[in-house]
């Protein structure tokens, strides 16, 4: 069973980078798109990007200036840096595999980043 | 980019009740369309793919309808397990979107 994992701090100063990792287990990063999604406190879900296992990537364009999503393979990890942050980026961030591309059929339990000074 | 309109925003119903939620595209996606049910404090859990299709260890009450943009979800006989927010989304082209949401409550 492929479990999703992120990690990093909860707590962004306005015009910071916000960083986060999502540790991959139970399976190969092979084969499958890796995303980012968001959720704002009481909102719905906004897709960020995602990578390919390869290293192709694809951003959704409100966010596409300031996102990288990048990939360690080695350590069956993926990252989202997400720059000059401010209050609206305040979310739950989770991690996603899409199957084929498609199906987001595993997600991470989420992680709160709040953007406060 | 895809819109995805759900409707409705909110519903209560009563136990054993039929829930239905319908999902429209700003444009045609084909069956490109999932189905996503996120209970309070949990990230979401995929429940139908591709419309129609099932997905091993969902339970058969809930399937799924339709195809070019107009998509419905049915809940057959609402359990009290099944309170959570649900969502649609499209995985026909770039970027990604999703539907705003439907709320369900038990009345």
């Amino acid at each position: 069973q492929v479990q999703l994992q992120e990690s990093g701090p909860g707590l962004v100063k306005p015009s910071e980078t916000l960083s986060l990792t999502c540790s991959v287990s139970g399976g190969s990063m092979s084969s499958h798109y890796w995303n980012w999604i968001r959720q704002p406190p009481g909102k719905g879900l906004e897709w960020i990007g995602f990578i390919y296992y390869s290293g192709s990537t694809n951003y959704n364009p409100s966010l596409k200036s300031r996102v990288t999503i990048s990939e360690d393979t080695s350590k069956n990890q993926f990252s989202l840096k997400l720059t000059s942050v401010t209050a609206a980026d305040t979310a739950v961030y989770y991690c996603a595999r899409a199957n084929y591309g498609s199906v987001l059929d595993f997600w991470g339990q989420g992680t709160l980043v709040t953007v406060s000074s | 980019e895809i819109v995805l309109t759900q409707s409705p925003d909110f519903q209560s119903v009563t136990p054993k009740e039929k829930v239905t939620i319908t999902c429209r595209a700003s444009q045609s996606i084909g069956s490109s369309l999932h189905w996503y049910q996120q209970k309070p404090d949990q990230s979401p859990k995929l429940l139908i793919t591709y419309a129609s299709q099932s997905i091993s260890g969902v339970p058969s009450r809930f399937s799924g309808s339709g195809s070019g943009t107009d998509f419905t979800l049915t809940i057959n006989s609402l359990e009290a397990e099944d309170v959570a927010t649900y969502y649609c989304h499209q995985s026909s082209s770039l970027p990604r979107t999703f539907g705003q949401g439907t709320k369900v409550e038990i009345k």
